[in-house]
């Protein structure tokens, strides 16, 4: 079944402007992760926080997460037009070997 | 050097025959999966291997057959292929096992069935 849901599907921006994407997820997780997917390529990891995290920091990339909400985040600041990819969620719960994705936001980054 | 390779690229075949895609991961890694993108780009696991062995069995068709040769090959075969199986389908591998992790994953095969 579906764990993560993103919002919004789509998103398009300008250049230099924030984009926010959202995920919701539906089970206890372990850790939660969000993953960039170029047009036409595999997916690349691109940070993972833990169920006892709150927020994490990756360079331009702000993750938030909130259990009691079982919600997640990801603010990229200052976006590029080379930013323009799908961005999924996944997670992992307690105990499993498989990672669960959302169906993922598109998000476009206009020069 | 490529992390996860996975071959062919694209795959075009009719309904009915049987096909087989084939991953690789110089990783090092104990865990491979395969998983399903299907036209909306939603992503599905299919199967998790651990060390060669079967984990995981996402309700997939037995159609589907996964094999292990080794812990760095994990291959899919699909028999009689259906109009449905058009998709693309994703290899991916990870150092941990449980609780999983970081996935690595292949640049993905094209497969078009008519």
């Amino acid at each position: 079944s579906q764990q993560g849901e993103e919002d919004p599907q789509a998103l398009s921006i300008q250049e230099g402007e924030n984009a926010t994407m959202n995920c919701s997820y539906k089970t206890s997780i372990n850790n939660l992760q969000w993953y960039r997917q170029n047009s036409g390529r595999g997916l690349v990891h691109l940070i993972l926080i833990r169920s006892n995290e709150r927020e994490k920091h990756s360079g331009r990339l702000r993750v938030t997460l909130d259990t009691s909400k079982k919600s997640s985040s990801l603010l990229i600041t200052a976006s590029r037009a080379a930013d323009t990819a799908s961005y999924f969620c996944a997670t992992d719960a307690w105990g499993g070997f498989k990672t669960i994705f959302g169906a993922g936001t598109r998000l476009f980054v206009k020069a | 050097d490529t992390a996860v390779s996975q071959t062919p690229k694209y795959l075009v075949t009719q309904m009915g025959n049987d096909k087989s895609i084939k991953c690789e991961q110089n990783l090092g890694h104990d865990t491979m999966y395969w998983y399903k993108q299907d036209s909306k780009k939603f992503l599905k696991i299919m199967f998790s291997y651990n060390n060669k062995e079967l984990i995981i069995n996402e309700t997939v068709p037995n159609r589907f057959s996964p094999k292990s040769p080794d812990k760095a090959h994990l291959n899919l075969h699909i028999n009689s292929l259906e109009l449905g199986d058009s998709a693309v389908y994703f290899c991916a591998s990870s150092p941990f096992t449980g609780n999983t992790g970081e996935l690595f994953f292949g640049e993905g095969s094209r497969l078009t069935v008519l």
